[in-house]
This record gives structure tokens, C-alpha cells and sequence, in this order.
């Protein structure tokens, strides 16, 4: 079955850590760049962060730079979020998502279930 | 950055819906719409602003004019209660539009 499955969430305190796991099954993930999109609780689609097919390229949004770092091993079929220096505001579904794409456009076509972050005192 | 209208809608079964989404800047075509119900990841409904992924019904279309793109659902279904996005994939960060809830009366 052709899937993404997020693990990984859980309950911190502000200004600790946590890192997501995004496994492939499936399907070889070797050939596709991977996203993470987050979801406050009540609110909309927020893009975090990309990492390209190989690793050797990735972005951030301005709210989590310096602060998450994406990598992969693709040898385990897996994506990870490391995220440091967690802040309330972080609280959020965390999903990734599979990109794929040609010349006329990219998309994001398999989405895992999500995992839950929540940053409370 | 993408302007989604409207935030929320609500329309009987069998009408035809639009949503729309704008771009504050050229973005080729590289726009996508997701469905996403409550609890559920998002799910593709339409990439490259007008082609329909597979195993989508075809009531639902995608259209575009420079910086303006609309999701269309021909005759709306009850299933179709959900919130959908938009989504631009031209340049980073890859943004949504904020959302658009439809309910069914």
C-alpha cells in the first residue's frame, strides 16, 4: 500500500525538542522531494519546509528557520523534522507530503495522516 | 501571496460552486487545490491549475486567468462538504490561500 506515516508527536514544554518521522511504504522515496505542512488547531494550511529528492537542497518558512531542520535517509525510506526551541505557537497537526511534478506544474499527491505537536507549559 | 474568497460558503445539492483564488504575482500555472474533511489530511483535487487528478470526480474543474484561478464543482454532492485550499507551487515558501469552508444545506 502506497503510503506516508508520520510518528513523532507528542506533548513538550516550550523551548524543547522533538523530531517527526515521515516513512515511505510503497513506494521507493527516493524519487520524490518531501514537504512538511502544519495545522493549528481550528486553523489553515501552513507550509513549513521542503527537502529535495537527493537532500542536497531544502527551504524553511521564516517562522521556523534557524529553529527545524529537515533531513532524510533514504535508505530507510524516511524523512525527518528535527525541532528545536519549540515555542506554543508551534502547536500544530504536522503532515508530510510527497511532491511530485512536471513541466507544467508540482504537486503535492500523497499527504500522511498528520501527528500532533503540542507545546504547552 | 493568495487571496482565497470566499472564507465560507453554503449551497444545496446539485449547484454549481466557485472559489476562487488570486495571486498578488505571476505564477504560471503552478497552482493546486486540496479537499480536506474534518480530521483527514488534504487530498489533490486539481494541479497545474486545470488538470484533474486521477480517480477525481469529474464535477470538479479548474480554471485560470493570469493571477486569478477557480475551482469549480458543477453539481455539488453531499460528500462535498469539506474546506478547501488553494495552493501556489512557482516559488518558495510554497503558500496556501486560507481556506474555504462549504457546507451543504
Amino acid at each position: 500500500q502506497v503510503q506516508l506515516v508520520e510518528s513523532g508527536g507528542g506533548v513538550v514544554k516550550p523551548g524543547r525538542s522533538l523530531r517527526l518521522s515521515c516513512v515511505a511504504s510503497g513506494f521507493t522515496l527516493t524519487s520524490y522531494a518531501v514537504h512538511w505542512v502544519r495545522q493549528a488547531p481550528g486553523q489553515g494550511l501552513e507550509w513549513v519546509t521542503f527537502i529535495s529528492h537527493d537532500g542536497g537542497n531544502n527551504y524553511y518558512a521564516d517562522s521556523v528557520k534557524g529553529r527545524f531542520t529537515i533531513s532524510r535517509d533514504n535508505s530507510r525510506n524516511t524523512v525527518f523534522l528535527q525541532m528545536n526551541s519549540l515555542r506554543l505557537e508551534d502547536t500544530a497537526v504536522y503532515y508530510c507530503a510527497r511532491e511530485d511534478g512536471d513541466d507544467y506544474g508540482d504537486w503535492f499527491d500523497l499527504w500522511g495522516q498528520g501527528t500532533l505537536v503540542t507545546v504547552s507549559s | 501571496q493568495l487571496t482565497q474568497s470566499p472564507s465560507s460558503l453554503s449551497a444545496s445539492v446539485g449547484d454549481r460552486v466557485t472559489i476562487t483564488c488570486r495571486s498578488s504575482q505571476g505564477i504560471s500555472s503552478f497552482l493546486a487545490w486540496y479537499q480536506q474533511k474534518p480530521g483527514k489530511a488534504p487530498k489533490l483535487l486539481i494541479y497545474a491549475a486545470s488538470t484533474l487528478q486521477s480517480g477525481v470526480p469529474s464535477r470538479f474543474s479548474g480554471s485560470e486567468s493570469v493571477t486569478d484561478f477557480t475551482l469549480t464543482i458543477s453539481s455539488l454532492q453531499p460528500e462535498d462538504s469539506a474546506t478547501y485550499y488553494c495552493q501556489q507551487l512557482h516559488i518558495y515558501p510554497y503558500t496556501f490561500g486560507q481556506g474555504t469552508r462549504l457546507e451543504i444545506k
